[in-house]
């Protein structure tokens, strides 16, 4: 069974700190995801990390992938109130035929001014 | 970009109700449907798993009988929440992915917050 770790589950920062995610799995995956979700709405793609190495960024979020540790990172540079918000990262599970998403629990994000 | 339409956004019904709630993929096929739930301050729990023209599978622990999903179209999946009751009362979301290649993301609903009275 594919088992996805997030942490911190909370985090509470002030604006202008940098600040990291950690999203842990425990098997194989192809890919892995990176959301957020606002209060009361539903997921918004943020990221896809496809291989092993792989970085993205937009805007102050920077998300990485080290398959061989199975584990990304959300980096979060000079945080601004807009950032707040919930983070879940998502990995597919690379055995079943139908990509299936299992979810981290999230990460729920206060930028405090 | 790929878009999925889910409605009713909101439903707000008395006990013993059913309510069904839509999934339509407007502008690609979807093969695969996948809906989830999601409990205040949670994660998003996969329910089923629907795939056009067959049986969806269901995940451990969720009622089939009481959780109806139908798949009739590459564009359309539904969800029934037959007799409803309080502890029904969740946000639903619904994804739908692509039928070309492996590599193709999930693309969520807006989601329906279904409230039992």
């Amino acid at each position: 069974e594919l088992k996805v770790e997030q942490n911190p589950l909370f985090l509470s920062m002030q604006e202008g700190k940098n600040y990291t995610i950690y999203c842990n799995y425990s098997t194989t995956s192809d890919r892995l995801y990176w959301y957020r979700q606002d209060p009361g709405k539903s997921l918004e793609s943020l990221f896809v990390l496809l291989s092993n190495g792989a970085v993205k960024q937009e805007g102050r979020l920077m998300a990485s992938l080290d398959t061989k540790a199975r584990l990304s990172t959300l980096h979060i540079t000079a945080a601004v109130h807009d950032l707040s918000a919930t983070y879940f990262c998502a990995v597919v599970y690379s055995g079943g035929s139908n990509y299936k998403l299992t979810f981290g629990k999230g990460t729920l994000l206060t930028v405090n001014p | 970009g790929a878009v999925v339409s889910q409605h009713p956004s909101r439903v707000i019904c008395k006990s013993g109700t059913s309510v069904k709630i839509e999934c339509r993929s407007l502008d690609f096929q979807a093969t695969t449907m996948f809906w989830y739930r999601q409990f205040p301050k949670k994660s998003l729990m996969l329910m089923a798993t629907s795939n056009e023209g067959s049986k969806a599978t269901y995940e451990q622990g969720v009622e089939k009988d009481k959780f109806l999903i139908n798949h009739a179209s590459l564009t359309l999946s539904t969800l029934t929440v037959t007799s409803a009751h309080p502890e029904d009362s969740s946000f639903y979301i619904c994804s739908a992915r692509a039928n070309t290649g492996s590599n193709q993301p999930q693309h969520f609903g807006d989601g329906t917050r279904l409230s039992i009275l």
